[in-house]
């Protein structure tokens, strides 16, 4: 089944540590994407990558860092510098840049900070 | 700086009833647009693509129209089923950015 794989769905933290976000697919797409969502405020763009070992910042990269070693992953790692991480994280993938590029999301995890 | 709106921003209509939902963008140097629906607490499913140089798509009951020059698009549901409840959200990909710039949604609700 091709697909984007997000993991855990759930995800509890206590304050002062950082965690990682997996985010794996089998789609062989070159650009993959994380997305926060806010109750109320849509999705905003954190990092994204065009191609492997190669990463951008989103709008909201601050207390988020990421990698891209391989092309199917994209670990998201939301750092302690993060005030506020409880919020529903999404990820996507595209085959790359152009007018019939399509994003497919993955099944999101939910980060609790307790 | 490309912004997204969606209006309304919630909706609850009886089973059957026909649906536009609206979203316009400012900047209309796009690549495409994009039509998801998300169920609570899930990820997004892509309902339609656009692509600029297109006006239309069509997928069973589901529309989505393009007018780039006026940054307008709509989504028009047929025959609406309380299985289409949902947020819907559409998300726009600008020239020379790889970067999907989404609407805060509309949450319909379709009752029996």
């Amino acid at each position: 089944d091709g697909g984007i794989t997000q993991s855990p769905k759930y995800l509890f933290r206590k304050e002062g540590q950082n965690v990682t976000l997996s985010c794996e697919q089998n789609l062989n797409h070159d650009a993959m994407y994380w997305y926060r969502q806010d109750p109320g405020q849509g999705l905003r763009l954190i990092y994204y990558s065009q191609i492997v070992n190669d990463f951008q910042k989103g709008d909201i990269a601050e207390g988020y860092s990421v990698s891209r070693e391989k092309k199917e992953s994209f670990p998201l790692t939301v750092t302690s510098a993060q005030k506020n991480p409880t919020a529903f994280y999404l990820c996507a993938s595209s085959i790359g840049v152009g007018s019939n590029t399509e994003a497919f999301f993955g099944q999101g995890t939910r980060l609790t900070v307790v | 700086k490309q912004e997204v709106t969606q209006i309304p921003a919630a909706l609850s209509v009886p089973e059957g009833e026909n649906l536009v939902l609206n979203c316009s963008f400012t900047d209309s140097a796009i690549y495409n647009l994009q039509w998801f629906r998300q169920d609570p607490g899930k990820g997004l499913t892509s309902l339609l693509l656009i692509q600029s140089s297109q006006r239309e798509q069509t997928s069973g009951r589901l529309n989505a129209s393009l007018d780039k020059s006026s940054g307008r698009s709509t989504l028009y549901i047929a025959a609406s089923q309380p299985g289409d409840s949902a947020t819907y959200l559409c998300a726009v990909r600008g020239y020379n950015t790889d970067k999907l710039i989404f609407g805060t949604g509309t949450r319909l609700q379709v009752f029996p």
